[in-house]
């Protein structure tokens, strides 16, 4: 199992991010991909979750409304896009496999993604 | 949403026992949530070590064991060896809430 992130981000406040999560080594539309961030320094938050195989969403509750996730199941990829970016919004960006159906823990992470928001 | 509440540090010698707790209110960490934790060495991604409160993913040292009882959770590493100094993270998976991380542990091993 393998999940392979996009590169790093410079952005401005205000702009969009969309990082891509290429996933490989699994039945990809059988287990929910989660995005996890940490802020420098920081621990770990999750963002919100993806069901692939009906593209049902549940982000949490302090990103909605800011963040999409879509998935292309024709290139195993998953993507999170975050709009209106600020400051609190530098961080590392996680693509994370669900490890059961339901999504009871995270079993196979991305390597991340640096997503630097700065003027 | 509350948080789940870690220690900031713990410590051990190497082949002693410590434990982490994971604590929180009945709506983050209550009977039908599920625990796991994450190992995170500095500048790489989270490990599974234990998943659905007790549970050790394959490949995982039995040293590592969980458990749950009420609102709290914790981590036991037994016979600590110097690769175990890492951050330690807990995780709540509730019912129709988001999912929770706690503030994370880091284990000096002395």
């Amino acid at each position: 199992v393998q999940l392979v992130q996009s590169e790093p981000e410079v952005k401005k406040p205000g702009a969009s991010v969309k990082v891509s999560c290429k996933t490989s080594g699994y039945r990809f539309s059988t287990y929910p991909i989660n995005w996890v961030r940490q802020a420098p320094g920081q621990g770990l938050q999750w963002m919100g979750r993806i069901r692939v195989s009906h593209t049902m969403t549940k982000s949490s509750q302090r990103l909605q409304g800011r963040v999409t996730m879509t998935v292309d199941t024709s290139t195993t990829t998953a993507y999170m896009e975050l709009r209106n970016l600020s400051s609190d919004d530098t961080a590392v960006y996680y693509c994370v496999k669900s490890r059961g159906v339901t999504g009871d823990s995270f079993d196979y992470w991305g390597q991340g993604t640096l997503v630097t928001v700065t003027s | 949403q509350s948080a789940l509440t870690q220690p900031a540090s713990v410590s051990g010698s190497p082949g002693q026992s410590i434990t982490i707790s994971c604590t929180g209110s009945s709506s983050v960490i209550g009977d039908s949530s599920l625990v796991s934790w994450y190992q995170q060495y500095p500048g790489k991604a989270p490990t599974l070590m234990i998943y659905g409160n007790i549970n050790r993913p394959s490949g995982v040292s039995l040293r590592f064991s969980g458990f749950k009882s009420g609102n709290t959770a914790s981590l036991t590493i037994s016979g600590l060896q110097a690769e175990d100094e890492a951050v330690y993270y807990c995780c709540s998976f509730g019912v129709n809430i988001d999912v929770i991380f706690g503030g994370g542990t880091k284990l000096t091993v002395l």
